[in-house]
C-alpha cells in the first residue's frame, strides 16, 4: 500500500513568519507534488518535483518554495506567510503523470 | 475556466439507490482519473480510464468516457452511507506537467 505521510497535520502561524511543511513517501515514486485545496477551486499545483534535486513551479507557486533533498521527501515553504495561504495542503506521489497519484492526509494552515 | 469539471455541484441519495457524477474536460488526454475524497482525509484513486478504453469497472463503480464529446462518467450502484465523500475527476492534459482535478461533486449518502 502506497504511503504518504505529512506534518505537522495542524499549523497556527503568524503573518511574516516562515512555514516549513512536511512530506515522506515509502513508495519510491519519482514524482511529487504539493497542492492546496480551498472551497470553490479544487486543488491546485503548486510545486512539483521528477525526482531528488528537481523542482518546478506548479499553476499559483507565488509566494512558496519546495525543496526536494531525497527521493523520499519533498517539503513545502512559505517564507513570509501571509492569510491568503491559510488552506489546506496535500503532498501526492506518483511514478509518472499518467499515474494514479497518492496523496497525504493533508495539512490545514492557519496564518494570522 | 475550469479545464476539467464535474456535475452536478452535489447530490443526495438513500442507502441502495444509485447515483452518477458527470465530467466534462477541455483538453486532449491520455487518461482520466476518478478519486474520491472523504472528510478529513486525502483524496484516493477509483478508476483510472483511458483514451482508448470506453468503460471501466471496479466493484459496485463503474467509469465510462466519451474522447468525441470530451466526458466521463462516475456511476455508483447500491450506494451505502460510506460512499458519502467528495468526487473529482482529473485530466491528464497532453503534454501536461501534471493532473487536473476539477472543483468536485458532493455526494452524501443517507440510511
Amino acid at each position: 500500500e502506497a504511503a504518504v505521510t505529512q506534518s505537522p497535520r495542524n499549523k497556527v502561524a503568524v503573518t511574516g513568519g516562515k512555514v516549513t511543511l512536511s512530506c515522506n513517501q515509502t513508495n519510491n515514486h519519482n514524482n511529487m507534488y504539493w497542492y492546496r485545496q480551498d472551497t470553490g477551486h479544487g486543488l491546485r499545483l503548486i510545486h512539483y518535483s521528477y525526482g531528488a534535486g528537481s523542482t518546478e513551479k506548479g499553476d499559483i507557486p507565488d509566494g512558496y518554495k519546495a525543496s526536494r533533498p531525497s527521493q523520499e521527501n519533498f517539503s513545502l515553504i512559505l517564507e513570509l506567510a501571509t492569510p491568503s495561504q491559510t488552506s489546506v495542503y496535500f503532498c501526492a506521489s506518483g511514478e509518472g503523470r499518467q499515474d494514479t497519484q497518492y496523496f497525504g492526509p493533508g495539512t490545514r494552515l492557519l496564518v494570522l | 475556466s475550469q479545464l476539467a469539471e464535474e456535475n452536478p455541484w452535489a447530490l443526495s441519495v438513500h442507502e441502495g439507490e444509485s447515483v452518477t457524477v458527470n465530467c466534462s474536460y477541455k483538453t486532449s488526454i491520455t487518461a482520466l482519473q476518478w478519486y474520491r475524497q472523504k472528510s478529513g482525509e486525502g483524496p484516493a484513486q477509483l478508476i483510472l480510464i483511458r483514451s482508448n478504453e470506453r468503460e471501466k469497472r471496479n466493484g459496485r463503480l463503474r467509469a465510462t468516457l466519451d474522447t468525441s464529446s470530451q466526458s466521463s462518467s462516475l456511476s455508483i450502484t447500491a450506494t451505502r452511507c460510506e460512499d458519502t465523500a467528495v468526487y473529482f475527476c482529473a485530466t491528464d492534459e497532453e503534454g501536461g506537467r501534471a493532473l487536473i482535478f476539477g472543483t468536485g461533486t458532493t455526494v452524501s449518502v443517507s440510511p
